[in-house]
């Protein structure tokens, strides 16, 4: 079955840092990967799709690459408001597994 | 504006069994698969399943397959998820979600807690 691992597990950085979370599926998805952020306490927020298609009202400093196995977000200017957990997800086909996700902290 | 509205919170005894709902709203519900995701206390999502309201297909995970069921009703624009069975193990956060390019809408979340 297909499978998703994301890395690191959690991070810690600084206000301004660029911070980087990679995810890496165990077969080609092509580039149906979505990337979500969940603040403690909420609902899963979609922030990207189609590996680096950035969802409508999320800012700019979020961003997405990669296609096949090999995927990253990636975050220029860390803000307080981005402390979360991170999960990417294969959408390509089911099941649509997620990452063990990545608590970024600040 | 496109919703999705979740049953509320249950609180249930081993054994019992229980169906949780999601009921979308302003869009065509037939039309987009809906998955069901658990969130175990403090821990990650895990993707259980997804239905097509359209035709009522549904796909399992793995680890869920056989332990819960999926189903749709598109005249009342709901999914379900149920249990016959419940155990302690089953405490968590239960997010219904509609499946567009990723999942672009969430349900607010369903607690369900199992507990002699």
């Amino acid at each position: 079955d297909l499978q998703m691992t994301q890395s690191p597990s959690s991070l810690s950085a600084s206000i301004g840092d660029r911070v980087t979370i990679s995810c890496r599926a165990s077969q080609g998805i092509t580039n149906y990967l979505a990337w979500y952020q969940q603040k403690p306490g909420n609902v899963p927020k979609l922030l990207i799709y189609s590996a680096s298609t950035l969802q409508s009202g999320v800012p700019s400093r979020f961003s997405g690459s990669g296609s096949g196995t090999d995927f990253t977000l990636t975050i220029s200017g860390l803000q307080p408001e981005d402390v979360a957990t991170y999960y990417c997800q294969a959408y390509y086909s089911v099941p649509n597994p997620f990452g063990q996700g990545t608590k970024l902290e600040i | 504006e496109v919703q999705l509205v979740q049953s509320g919170a249950e609180v249930k005894k081993p054994g019992e069994s229980l169906k949780i709902s999601c009921q979308g709203s302003g869009y065509t519900f037939a039309s987009y698969w809906i998955a069901w995701v658990r969130q175990m206390p403090g821990k990650g999502l895990e993707w259980m399943g997804i239905i097509y309201p359209g035709d009522s297909d549904a796909r399992y995970s793995p680890s869920f397959q056989g332990q819960v069921i999926i189903t749709a009703d598109k005249s009342t624009n709901s999914a379900y998820l149920q249990w016959d069975s419940l155990q302690a193990s089953d405490t968590a956060i239960y997010y219904c979600a509609r499946r567009r390019d990723g999942y672009e809408n969430w349900g607010q979340g369903t607690q369900v807690t199992v507990s002699s």
